[in-house]
């Protein structure tokens, strides 16, 4: 398909850990990235991977990339209410970079 | 150093009108890139600007335009308004290269009625 997918939402509990999946397009996308959109915001990216990469992790976000399957995912450990947001998935792809339409993280208490 | 700025952060039109959006990218950064998001077909690139040349462009009707100045600030122009114009209007800004960051503007919501 064209579209990079990605569930719309979910919902998590304050302290668990949150996982949010992403399935992208190009095989040979180098870069994939996630963002994170608070409301009335812009984008801010969180982190990134290089495709060469099977996981990435920065203090409490983990990214596994599976290439095979064309799957990236991000983990949020210790899950706040700060993490409330919409998480987008992106590809760079052709010198564009691809979003999909974003998952609302929420958290419940 | 300042982030992304754009003007205005929010604007109501009419459908017919025409509207100009503006970017000033980070202090250094020479890319300029805009975006359109709608809660329907999310986030979608328009086109992309360095050093005054537009070098990449999205699936958008020729209404939609853009430019750059030597300042690296940037100017989004849409036409003949329609409803289905009303978006989150986002610019980012980079250095440049093809794996440079992108820096995100807050957006301007537009809102044609």
């Amino acid at each position: 398909g064209e579209d990079v997918e990605q569930s719309l939402f979910l919902s998590v509990r304050e302290g668990d850990s949150s996982v949010i999946n992403c399935t992208y397009t190009d095989s040979s996308s180098t870069y994939l990235y996630w963002y994170k959109q608070e409301p009335g915001a812009g984008l801010q990216l969180l982190t990134y991977i290089f495709s060469n990469m099977d996981m990435k992790q920065d203090q409490r976000l983990t990214v596994l990339l599976n290439k095979k399957d064309k799957h990236l995912s991000l983990r949020i450990a210790d899950t706040q209410t700060g993490d409330s947001a919409i998480y987008f998935c992106a590809e760079r792809r052709d010198d564009k970079i691809i979003f999909g339409k974003g998952t609302r993280l929420h958290i419940l208490p | 150093k300042a982030g992304v700025t754009q003007t205005p952060r929010y604007l109501i039109k009419t459908r017919g009108q025409q509207v100009t959006l503006s970017c000033s990218p980070i202090s250094g950064h020479r890319s300029v890139s805009w975006y359109q998001q709608t809660p329907g077909q999310g986030l979608q690139f328009l086109f992309e600007y360095f050093s005054e040349t537009q070098r990449n462009k999205g699936n958008f009707p020729g209404r939609f335009s853009g430019r750059q100045f030597s300042n690296s600030r940037s100017e989004m122009n849409v036409s003949t308004l329609e409803l289905g114009d009303s978006a989150l209007y986002l610019c980012a800004s980079s250095f440049g290269g093809p794996y440079n960051e992108q820096f995100f503007g807050p957006g301007t919501r537009l809102t044609v009625l």
